[in-house]
């Protein structure tokens, strides 16, 4: 089937720990996006790629790294540094047109 | 900086009525408009959108209203039902960002 799939879809965390987030598509979207959402909230974009081997920033990038070696896969890794990272966590796909389309989401919580 | 808003965080219906959901935008540059739907636990889901060089689209059930002149969308829903109840996000896009809004809770009553 076609889509985005994200794993695991529940993770937790000891403080202090590096966790990295799977994303892949077979969609074949250029462009991914990473977004966190708070509880109650809207989405937050926290790094973006448009192309393979490029991603930019987006507004709450601190404490976050992602990769873009293949255009299927866009892992976050979610970092020590990230002070507060419990949060649901949506990766999405588009064309570069506007429109995207999410996964189901990680829940990521810190014990 | 530039946000999308909403005008109220709940909105609660009977079913069968219509239901009209708001959203402020601030930023003049954006040329496209995304409402999406997300259940509890869910990943968002396209809803309908808009370009900006047009004011009002329908798909089933769903109208989009556009008014650049205020910087205002609006999504309405006719009979509206139970399964309708979710939160709702609009979207604007400049070049390849989408920015958020903050979600209206729609609660369909019986």
């Amino acid at each position: 089937d076609g889509g985005i799939t994200q794993s695991p879809k529940y993770l937790f965390r000891k403080e202090g720990q590096n966790v990295t987030l799977s994303c892949e598509q077979n969609l074949n979207h250029d462009a991914m996006y990473w977004y966190r959402q708070d509880p109650g909230q809207g989405l937050r974009l926290i790094y973006y790629s448009q192309i393979v081997n490029d991603f930019q920033k987006g507004d709450i990038a601190e404490g976050y790294s992602v990769s873009r070696e293949k255009k299927e896969s866009f892992p976050l890794t979610v970092t020590s540094a990230q002070k507060n990272p419990t949060a649901f966590y949506l990766c999405a796909t588009g064309m570069n047109t506007g429109e995207l389309f999410f996964g189901e989401g990680s829940r990521l919580t810190v014990l | 900086g530039e946000s999308v808003g909403l005008h109220l965080p709940t909105l609660s219906v009977q079913e069968g009525d219509n239901s009209i959901i708001n959203c402020a935008y601030s930023n003049s540059a954006s040329d496209y408009f995304i409402w999406y739907k997300q259940e509890s636990g869910k990943g968002p889901q396209f809803i309908i959108d808009i370009r900006s060089n047009m004011d009002k689209r329908q798909g089933q059930r769903v109208t989009v209203l556009l008014n650049k002149t205020v910087k205002h969308l609006s999504l309405q829903i006719a009979a509206t039902q139970p399964g309708d109840s979710a939160v709702y996000f609009c979207a604007e896009a400049s070049g390849s960002r989408l920015t958020f809004g903050e979600g209206t809770q729609l609660t369909v009553n019986p």
